[in-house]
């Protein structure tokens, strides 16, 4: 079946620092890909989502390249504040026009950013 | 802002015993989700709802049931709690077409099982 895999189990990173959390998936078809960001306390939310091959993804300074060829959707951000801190999921959904809304998630990553 | 309530927000149930955990939505949306949530495994989803009186299997329903008795209301059910099912859970709505797969999630039920 789909899966979805994030290298990163933890991140630590000073304010400012440059994120990258790697995201790679597999799927029989052509699925869409997000990412999901959890705070402390909370459900998971939507920060954004591509559907398409080298579709740009972007909310809140995160931006992500959908990458067919490479089976990839790394998350990044330019300067990362403390309040980035949160765990952060990539998912994908089949694609396969029934819109069924079902996700597969990946394990999560843990970013701590210390100020 | 789209609103999923969760109750209750914590419980501790014993093993054997039955266990009801709720959800309310007013979105108005046509699907409902309850998801799983464990260190390690991420979110995998349980059960799920496209319609009121209607459920489907997600990728982990063995243990579980669901309930859809309204298009605001969607239920999960373990009719004989056991230790593995210490969890968070996680209910979720979304809209109808692409917005589907735009996941709005309550607060969580984190469920101890002794």
């Amino acid at each position: 079946g789909d899966s979805v895999t994030q290298t990163e189990g933890q991140v630590a990173l000073s304010e400012e620092d440059f994120l990258t959390i790697h995201c790679n998936y597999s799927a029989s078809g052509y699925p869409a890909l997000f990412w999901y960001v959890q705070y402390p306390g909370e459900g998971p939310q939507f920060l954004f989502r591509a559907s398409r091959d080298k579709e740009k993804g972007s909310s809140r300074g995160f931006e992500a390249t959908y990458n067919k060829e490479a089976t990839s959707f790394h998350l990044q951000k330019a300067s990362v504040q403390e309040s980035d801190s949160a765990v952060y999921y990539c998912a994908l959904s089949e694609n396969t026009g029934a819109n069924t809304g079902k996700l597969t998630f990946g394990h999560g990553t843990i970013l701590r950013v210390h100020p | 802002e789209a609103a999923v309530t969760q109750s209750p927000r914590s419980k501790v149930a014993v093993t054997g015993g039955k266990v009801t955990l709720s959800c309310h939505q007013t979105n108005n949306h046509d699907y409902m989700y309850w998801y799983r949530q464990d260190t390690g495994h991420g979110l995998r989803l349980i059960h799920y709802s496209y319609v009121a009186d209607s459920t489907e299997k997600g990728d982990i329903p063995d243990g579980y049931k669901a309930s859809r008795p309204s298009q605001e209301n969607f239920s999960l059910i373990l009719e004989l709690a056991s230790l593995s099912q210490t969890a968070v859970y996680f209910c979720a709505s979304s809209g109808q077409g692409r917005e589907n797969e735009r996941l709005f999630f309550g607060h969580g039920t984190k469920l101890s099982v002794l």
